[in-house]
């Protein structure tokens, strides 16, 4: 049974560029969430997708935008890249329960995002 | 704005000991707190707490939540070279529609030398 697979597991981009980041979930999981953590600090919540439609946003700027899939994979993208945003980004996947997502959350091994 | 602290930031300890990791939360609309370990890349699930004065337990690890005084400690026993990691305490809050939210702390790093 996979768990959470991201790709690619490390990139780099120059400031301005954009990158597309992908996220399939574990296996019979519904809701995708996406994570930016920065060096030394815990993850950072950017949105959730569900039924293939943002449900729940952090706050980040519109430069961050994604994407959920029929099979429920999905993508984080980023325009006009900054340097602030290297980072680890993470994808978490889960179960929705009836209208609510279920607790405990599955994490891949991340995208590092080097931005020089 | 929700707010997790953990506390210490850092922490090295030798094989054997026990250690105590503290994290405090200003959170609206909590419903619940999470420990994960972080040891490279992915976060993996420890305990999920909702409500106060139940000690869970795995192994060696244990957690404990207090809603009244909002903190949560988790404790490792007889730490091991494998313990050494992020320990990131998240905690859970409900924002509407049926969607929830996890804030994060910094994290500990524990570092166990032999």
């Amino acid at each position: 049974d996979a768990g959470v697979t991201q790709s690619p597991t490390h990139l780099i981009k120059t400031r301005g560029q954009q990158v597309t980041l992908r996220c399939s979930p574990k296996s019979g999981h519904d809701t995708v969430s996406w994570y930016q953590q920065a060096l030394g600090q815990g993850p950072q919540f950017i949105f959730q997708y569900y039924e293939e439609e943002e449900r729940q946003r952090g706050n980040f700027p519109d430069r961050f935008s994604g994407h959920q899939f029929p099979n429920y994979s999905s993508e984080l993208n980023v325009n006009a890249l900054l340097l602030g945003d290297s980072a680890l980004y993470l994808c978490a996947s889960s179960l929705a329960v009836g209208v609510t997502t279920n607790e405990k959350l599955f994490f891949g091994s991340g995208t590092q995002l080097s931005v020089l | 704005e929700d707010k997790v602290v953990q506390s210490p930031l850092s922490l090295v300890v030798h094989e054997g000991d026990t250690v105590t990791l503290n994290c405090s939360y200003e959170v609206t609309n909590f419903r619940s707190l999470l420990w994960y370990k972080q040891e490279k890349k992915a976060p993996t699930f420890l305990f999920m707490l909702t409500s106060s004065g139940i000690e869970k337990k795995s192994g060696r690890l244990s957690s404990i939540l207090d809603k009244k005084e909002l903190f949560s400690i988790l404790n490792i026993t007889a730490t091991q070279t494998g313990d050494s990691a992020v320990y990131l305490c998240a905690c859970r809050s409900y924002s509407g529609a049926g969607s929830y939210q996890l804030t994060f702390g910094k994290g500990t790093k524990l570092s166990v030398i032999p």
